[in-house]
């Protein structure tokens, strides 16, 4: 099993800033197969990122994904209010399909 | 649009089976490449893919859940299903169902969540 594990915890920032996460995959993640999510509090995830830099359908373009391997990012370029929230990563590139612990973005 | 829609009993006593259904609407479950999906969720804490199923009624479960998990398919009412045996407090959760695409391999449509909670 593919072992992802999410730094930092919590990132405290403030708006308009740049957003940083890290997801660290204990093997070789096949295909670039690595997603992220945005979740708030009472809602069901939010697709952000596919393939490790597509974004999903209506997601704006300050998110963005980047990497390979075992290590890969999400980046949020000029934080917005509502982009307050929690950050999974999760891969498929081996089952069983797995996500990390999360990264808690707040201000 | 698609959506996806969880119910079943929101109360499971120890020992006992949950079950949940997840109502499919805006497409058929039998269309393109994609797999249904149960995701949970324990309160405060992350995901955990429990496993899916395709409209073919092909499944695959999360080695950790394995025993005790059954997935199965209603393709005329456009609905998927979970089971989960000999529950305990430890299963207690917000159940997710999701649209998996293969291309992609990453769930693309979520439901809103089902809070099952286990308690005598």
């Amino acid at each position: 099993e593919i072992v992802l594990t999410q730094s930092p915890d919590t990132l405290s920032l403030s708006p308009g800033e740049r957003a940083t996460l890290s997801c660290r995959a204990s093997q070789f993640v096949s295909s670039n197969f690595l997603a992220w999510y945005q979740q708030k509090p009472g809602q069901a995830p939010r697709h952000l990122i596919y393939r490790t830099s597509n974004r999903a359908t209506g997601i704006p373009d300050r998110f963005s994904g980047s990497g390979s391997g075992t290590d890969f990012t999400l980046t949020i370029s000029g934080l917005e209010p509502e982009d307050f929230a929690v950050y999974y990563c999760q891969q498929y590139g081996s089952s069983p399909l797995t996500f990390g612990g999360g990264t808690k973005v707040e201000i | 649009q698609l959506q996806l829609q969880e119910s079943g009993s929101g109360l499971v006593k120890p020992s006992e089976t949950l079950s949940l259904t997840c109502a499919v609407s805006g497409d058929s479950i039998s269309s393109g490449t994609y797999s249904w999906n149960w995701i949970r969720q324990p309160p405060g804490k992350g995901l955990e893919w429990i496993g899916y199923i395709y409209h073919s009624g092909s499944t695959y479960y999360n080695p950790s859940l394995k025993s005790r998990v059954t997935m199965s398919v209603d393709k005329s009412k456009n609905q998927f299903s979970l089971n989960l045996t000999s529950v305990t407090a430890a299963d207690t959760a917000v159940y997710y169902c999701a649209r998996l695409t293969v291309r992609g391999g990453s769930f693309d449509y979520w439901g809103q969540g089902a809070l099952v909670t286990v308690s005598s």
